[in-house]
């Protein structure tokens, strides 16, 4: 059973440029939720996806969005990138289309902007 | 290379020792706790996570205790081995809302 799976591992953009980021669930999840990850910080909630839709959004701008596929894989899309969106973008998902629901991690995708 | 925790907090224990990572949290309207443990260069994983009714479970080799009245979560790690490196988050969320994580400690097993 494959757990969650995302592309690519690492990416190197540079400020300005657009970045498209992809996340495919746990075999059997529904909800998606993408996390950004600063060195030395914890994962920081960007939004949560369910049912195609954005059910939640954590403090991010607009330049941060997202969606979701019938087949509930998901993307993350920035734009207009800055040097301060250097970070580790993580990927959960989870059963039932809620965030209380245990939250399965992909490995994360490494992006650098210069 | 080095991909998560700089300058985070660091628990040094001697493998076959007891390990206790602590956490504080903020919201005394969360409800549900959850700890992550994370490689270098590899997600979060789930470990074990426990209710606000409940003030202790148990896992394998794993046990997490909740405080509510000081707002306080353990993790203690039984035996521990050169395996359980890593860093350690705890998470909560109360609600529907978004978990929300502290800022890691990083255990470091001396073989």
């Amino acid at each position: 059973d494959a757990g969650v799976t995302q592309s690519p591992t690492h990416l190197i953009k540079t400020r300005g440029q657009q970045v498209t980021l992809r996340c495919s669930p746990k075999s059997g999840h529904d909800t998606v939720s993408w996390y950004q990850q600063a060195l030395g910080q914890g994962p920081q909630f960007i939004f949560q996806y369910y049912e195609e839709e954005e059910r939640q959004r954590g403090n991010f701008p607009d330049r941060f969005s997202g969606h979701q596929f019938p087949n509930y894989s998901s993307e993350l899309n920035v734009n207009a990138l800055l040097l301060g969106d250097s970070a580790l973008y993580l990927c959960a998902s989870s059963g039932a289309g809620t965030l209380r629901g245990t939250q399965y991690f992909g490995p994360g995708t490494r992006l650098l902007v210069l | 290379g080095e991909s998560v925790g700089l300058h985070l907090p660091t628990l040094s224990v001697q493998e076959g020792d007891n390990s206790i990572i602590n956490c504080a949290y903020s919201n005394s309207a969360s409800d549900y706790f959850i700890w992550y443990k994370q490689e270098s260069g590899k997600g979060p994983q789930f470990i074990i996570d426990i209710r606000s009714n409940m003030d202790k479970r148990q896992g394998q080799r794993v046990t997490v205790l909740l405080n509510k009245t000081v707002k306080h979560l353990s993790l203690q790690i039984a035996a521990t081995q050169p395996g359980d490196s890593a860093v350690y988050f705890c998470a909560e969320t109360s609600g529907n809302t978004p978990l929300v994580f502290g800022k890691g400690t990083r255990l470091s097993v001396i073989a």
